[in-house]
């Protein structure tokens, strides 16, 4: 069971490229998750699809698209990279009902944008 | 607006010391309270929730509305409860989920 899967990994950038961030999960879960982790800041919501077919800013959204392609499949679109959008992204899922707001999260992609 | 305050970046005990990891929350509604915690080279996962009322790996953390507060707390350290933790709130229904901005817990020997 893989869970929540990231991908790449790892991405370097140079400022001015885009590229889109993957995320697939294979849980059934009904709603996704990006997040950004910066240190000193926490984790900040990008992005979020409550249910297939939507999909909503969150905190920190300027930069960023997101597309929740099916129920499985949630992207991040970097459309023109910027220094300041180097971080660490994480993709989480949550179910329905009584487990929703309970976390899983995939193992983080590492973008440096020089 | 929802709002997460984690006043320590660095927790630093050593082995069988007692652990207080503290969250205060700001949020005008009927709030759920979270930890997660993120081991080394390991994803970030679920420790514990208020609501549950349930203590993981020794943790207890109590939900005090008076005080704003969701404090995580374990009687006596362990090496492997090395680790960074979050503090996360929601309000009822469907929310996204507000972090604050984490704190690393290191247990010495």
């Amino acid at each position: 069971n893989a869970g929540v899967t990231q991908t790449p990994k790892f991405q370097v950038l140079k400022t001015g490229q885009s590229m889109t961030l993957q995320c697939a999960q294979d849980m059934n879960h009904n709603s996704m998750y990006w997040y950004r982790q910066d240190p000193g800041m926490g984790l900040r919501l990008i992005y979020y699809s409550a249910s297939e077919g939507t999909t909503d800013k969150g905190e920190v959204p300027n930069g960023y698209n997101a597309s929740r392609l099916n129920k499985r499949e949630f992207s991040l679109r970097l459309e023109s990279a910027a220094p300041s959008q180097t971080s660490v992204y994480f993709c989480a899922s949550t179910p329905s009902g009584t487990e929703t707001k309970k976390l899983f999260f995939g193992s983080g992609t590492q973008l440096s944008v020089l | 607006a929802q709002r997460v305050t984690q006043p320590e970046k660095l927790l630093s005990v050593f082995k069988g010391a007692p652990v207080e990891l503290k969250c205060n929350y700001s949020y005008s509604g009927s709030p759920e309270l979270f930890w997660y915690v993120q081991y080394s080279r390991q994803r970030l996962q679920l420790l514990l929730r208020h609501i549950s009322r349930e203590s993981i790996k020794g943790f207890t953390a109590d939900l005090n509305k008076g005080e704003t507060s969701f404090h995580l707390k374990k009687p006596f350290a362990q090496e492997e409860d090395s680790a960074m933790y979050y503090c996360a709130l929601s309000g009822r229904g469907f929310q996204k989920l507000v972090f604050g901005t984490g704190t690393r817990l290191l247990v010495s020997p």
